[in-house]
């Protein structure tokens, strides 16, 4: 079952406010991903976490905070974003065999549409 | 540089017709692997098929094959008898190792996607 899931689908927020983006996946997957895709745009790569650990962050603005509390959970924290930040935000995870072969292929979870006024 | 490039914006095509997504890309990695993605309307990123840079043979996964041409740096996605369901923007995208200097070790986490290609299935 290659199935990821994100809540919420929809998050409106202001700019002051405080919220969290919330990934799921019960497929074992050791590694876990963030993606950004802007309207008509093809998805940006910005946090990677394998066995829990961050192990790439693709110079991300700190008002984005990633957190994996444990292997089937990783969480995105949204803290005083601007409204250049409105996006869908996309959920992946794979195996972490650490050999690059088709075990390593990426699942991805339905997205956040984020709305940021 | 574009490491990925999908020069077809958009795409139409009869229904059961066969349709050729183009995808050249370039890298200087031995080791790299190829996929494609279908991203309907509603957002989901939905996995269609891989190539292994030191595959011997054309990947295939039902209706769905790539043309891997290695010299030409192309990995184009076939759709036999396409169908309405069909209709969505195809994406195109390469991993590549990615060295990790303060870890000590390799990541195959980085996809680079190209802009992809809307494909319009008409009955």
């Amino acid at each position: 079952d290659t199935e990821v899931t994100q809540t919420p689908k929809h998050l409106v927020m202001g700019m002051t406010n405080k919220k969290s983006l919330k990934c799921e996946q019960h497929m074992g997957h050791r590694a876990m991903y963030w993606y950004k895709q802007k309207a008509k745009k093809p998805p940006e790569l910005m946090f990677v976490y394998s066995y829990e650990k961050l192990s790439i962050n693709e110079s991300v603005p700190s008002r984005f905070s990633p957190e994996c509390p444990n292997s089937s959970l990783l969480n995105l924290h949204l803290h005083a974003l601007q409204p250049e930040d409105s996006a869908l935000y996309l959920c992946a995870s794979s195996q972490a065999t650490g050999t690059g072969d088709a075990e390593d292929t990426q699942y991805f979870g339905p997205g956040t549409r984020l709305t940021v006024l | 540089a574009q490491k990925i490039t999908q020069t077809q914006p958009g795409m139409f095509v009869q229904e059961k017709e066969a349709v050729t997504l183009d995808c050249t890309y370039d890298t200087s990695d031995p080791s790299y692997g190829l996929f494609w993605y279908k991203q309907p309307s509603s957002g989901e990123m939905i996995f269609l098929i891989y190539q292994g840079s030191y595959d011997q043979q054309n990947a295939t996964e039902g209706r769905y094959s790539l043309n891997f041409q290695k010299a030409r740096k192309s990995a184009n996605l076939v759709i036999s008898a396409s169908q309405l369901g069909d209709s969505a923007k195809y994406f195109c995208a390469m991993r590549e190792r990615t060295i990790l200097p303060n870890a000590g070790g390799t990541s195959y986490g980085k996809l680079t996607f190209g802009q992809g290609t809307i494909l319009t299935v008409h009955p």
